[in-house]
């Protein structure tokens, strides 16, 4: 079955510099990987996406790498914030699935400090 | 706004009481999710429905019933049959039946049962 997991359950950046949280998945079928951002108690929020025909995508101060070949990916967070601070998941699915489902990892809380 | 809103944000209930969590959208959204997290956990699938008066179990759907008598709303019921219910519950839409779209969270509910 498909998986995904994450390297570091724990990130701790100081202010000001880059975060790279990591992300490793199983299932070589996936094409379609997603990252949020959880606060405290809240429901999860897109960061962004990318699809298996890319190898790299920006956002706004944010940029998600997938390396295809060792199934893994990454999200880079420029010049962290202390609003950067929550935990960040990643997610795989199979675009046209119909079973129209994601499956997410179990997070890295990252930790910003002034 | 458009969004998706979860009612209560916070439920007690005693054990053997079942209980229903209340999930709305006005995102004219076709799919529908329910997760379950548990802390230091991933979000694991309840149930899910593609469209109106269909649904699919999810990964962990045992002690758990859902209805889609609405395309705005997907109600979970928690049974008394669920061994550990205790949890953060999450609802969550999308506009495709398949992936490649993102899913949009509701704030959660957070369910204690003693």
């Amino acid at each position: 079955g498909e998986s995904v997991g994450l390297h570091l359950p724990t990130l701790s950046v100081q202010e000001g510099d880059n975060s790279i949280i990591n992300c490793a998945y199983s299932n070589s079928a996936s094409d379609y990987f997603i990252w949020y951002k959880q606060e405290s108690g809240k429901g999860p929020q897109f960061i962004i996406d990318i699809r298996s025909n890319m190898d790299k995508r920006q956002g706004q101060r944010v940029t998600v790498l997938l390396n295809k070949t060792v199934k893994h990916l990454s999200l880079q967070i420029a010049a962290t914030q202390p609003g950067d601070s929550a935990v960040y998941f990643c997610a795989e699915g199979i675009r046209g699935s119909t079973l129209g489902r994601l499956y997410f990892g179990r997070g890295t809380q990252l930790t910003v400090w002034p | 706004d458009g969004g998706i809103t979860q009612s209560p944000k916070y439920l007690f209930r005693k054990e053997g009481q079942n209980v229903t969590l209340s999930c709305e959208q006005n995102l004219n959204h076709d799919a529908m999710y329910w997760y379950r997290q548990d802390p230091g956990q991933g979000l694991r699938l309840i149930y899910y429905s593609q469209i109106v008066n269909d649904f699919q179990k999810g990964d962990i759907a045992e002690g758990y019933s859902v209805s889609r008598e609405k395309k705005e709303s997907f109600p979970l019921t928690v049974t008394s049959a669920q061994k550990n219910p205790t949890a953060f519950y999450l609802c969550a839409s999308s506009s495709g039946d398949y992936v490649g779209y993102e899913q949009y969270f509701g704030p959660g509910t957070r369910l204690t049962v003693t």
